[in-house]
């Protein structure tokens, strides 16, 4: 089971980038990471994932090394809407069971 | 409108009582989750079911049951056995498709409280 360390809470201000690393250093060889990001009292929502090099769409960018320990999620231009906690998570092979396993998250605050 | 949905969002019940999550979807997903969650922690996962009529227990599937009689749906029922059921419940759902994806659709959510 590849465990995730993420820091546990981050600061910005708006219209900064921000960028939250996870650490996952048993990360297995089929392996995927995945970000989710979690609003008060509703469910996490997809916003990335990736297996190697670097992966954008319209929310973040994910940025992922060659020895793929650790993952850097890039949010561009924050603003206060993105205040929220992220999740860092690989998936879970050894089981096949192919469910999540959820840290504690990176809490983000930006502030105007 | 594709999407998860759980019932009620907010549930009160007294100690000792059962009580049954609702979770529905319309995605035509194999796979269905069930996690909670604690103040201020991570998600923790209760039980899983890849399939119709099968599912499997995750890490604190202790004083939970579960039923998987349609593709459609997955209750969550919360036992007297469940020592601490005061929590969030969230259900989920995904494609289990090829190679290692790991993208799941979440409900809003269910808060209960047991007193």
């Amino acid at each position: 089971l590849a465990k995730t360390t993420q820091p546990i809470s981050m600061d910005s201000y708006e219209g900064q980038e921000v960028n939250i690393t996870c650490s996952h250093n048993n990360i297995a060889t089929n392996d995927y990471i995945t970000w989710y990001q979690q609003f008060p009292s509703q469910g996490p929502r997809f916003i990335i994932q990736g297996y190697k090099t670097k992966v954008t769409n319209e929310v973040a960018s994910l940025f992922i090394p060659a020895d793929r320990k650790s993952s850097t999620l890039s949010l561009p231009r924050v603003s206060l809407s993105d205040t929220a906690v992220y999740y860092c998570l690989v998936g879970d092979i050894n089981t096949g069971r192919r469910a999540l396993t959820f840290g504690s998250g990176t809490r983000l605050q930006v502030q105007p | 409108d594709g999407g998860i949905t759980q019932s009620p969002k907010y549930l009160f019940r007294k100690e000792g009582q059962n009580v049954t999550l609702s979770c529905e979807q319309n995605l035509n997903h194999d796979a269905m989750y069930w996690y909670r969650q604690d103040p201020g922690q991570g998600l923790r996962l209760i039980y899983y079911s890849q399939i119709v009529n099968d599912f499997q227990k995750g890490d604190i599937a202790e004083g939970y049951s579960v039923s998987r009689e349609k593709k459609e749906s997955f209750p969550l029922t919360v036992t007297s056995a469940q020592k601490n059921p005061t929590a969030f419940y969230l259900c989920a759902s995904s494609i289990p498709g090829a190679g290692q994806t790991y993208e799941q659709y979440f409900g809003p959510g269910t808060r209960l409280t047991v007193t």
